[in-house]
């Protein structure tokens, strides 16, 4: 069955560094990719996404890869900010269903 | 644009009752997705709804079941609730005609269910 994982241990990182979060995924070629950030007691809130011929898409400090091959996604935060601190997960269209990984939280220090 | 809406956002039922969850997309929107958020599993896709018929549903008992209006605005009922159902219910909504073709989903804030 179609597998998604994203660390589940908590990511520390200093103010000003590059946070970059994982997700692998087995036995599946989704279509694309979208990754979404989700606050304490908020809804998800969408922030890229990526489409499977695509190795790369940036919006300002935000930065996602799509290996196809390695059957992996990597989300970079650059220069990253307490205010980035939050959980943040991935997605696949798994048979035309929005599936998502349990997360991973990203807690940046001062 | 209002966002997406959920009432209520709060919600305590015992274990037996029935539970109806309602929410309203965004203006313009006419798909509408339902999820079940547990620390254990993550966001669990329940069902999705587009121009009031359902086109998916995910891996969920009978007793989870869902309907949308042709305002598009959308309501799950969960019946003969268990304690395993405490959960954010999550809806979303996409433009313009389906939410699993590369769209963004909008959520909305959740309806927090606890069962006793």
């Amino acid at each position: 069955s179609q597998k998604i994982e994203q660390n589940s241990e908590a990511l520390n990182i200093q103010e000003g560094k590059t946070a970059t979060l994982t997700c692998n995924y087995t036995n599946y070629s989704p279509a694309y990719l979208q990754w979404y950030r989700q606050d304490p007691g908020r809804g998800p809130v969408f922030l890229l996404l990526i489409r499977e011929n695509e190795k790369e898409k940036r919006k300002e400090r935000l930065k996602v890869t799509f290996d196809t091959t390695l059957k992996q996604s990597l989300f970079h935060i650059t220069a990253s900010q307490p205010a980035d601190s939050a959980t943040y997960l991935c997605a696949l269209d798994i048979a035309s269903t929005l599936t998502f990984g349990k997360g991973t939280m990203l807690l940046v220090s001062p | 644009k209002a966002g997406v809406t959920q009432t209520p956002r709060y919600l305590i039922k015992t274990r037996g009752q029935q539970v109806t969850l309602s929410c309203s997309p965004i203006s313009g929107h006419r798909s509408v997705s339902w999820y079940q958020q547990t620390p254990g599993q993550g966001l669990q896709f329940l069902f999705e709804y587009f121009s009031e018929t359902q086109r998916n549903k995910g891996n969920f008992p009978g007793r989870f079941s869902g309907r949308q209006f042709s305002n598009s605005r959308s309501e799950m009922n969960v019946s003969t609730l268990e304690l395993g159902d405490s959960a954010l219910y999550l809806c979303a909504s996409s433009w313009p005609t389906s939410g699993l073709d590369g769209g963004e989903q909008f959520f909305g804030p959740g309806t927090r269910l606890t069962v006793l």
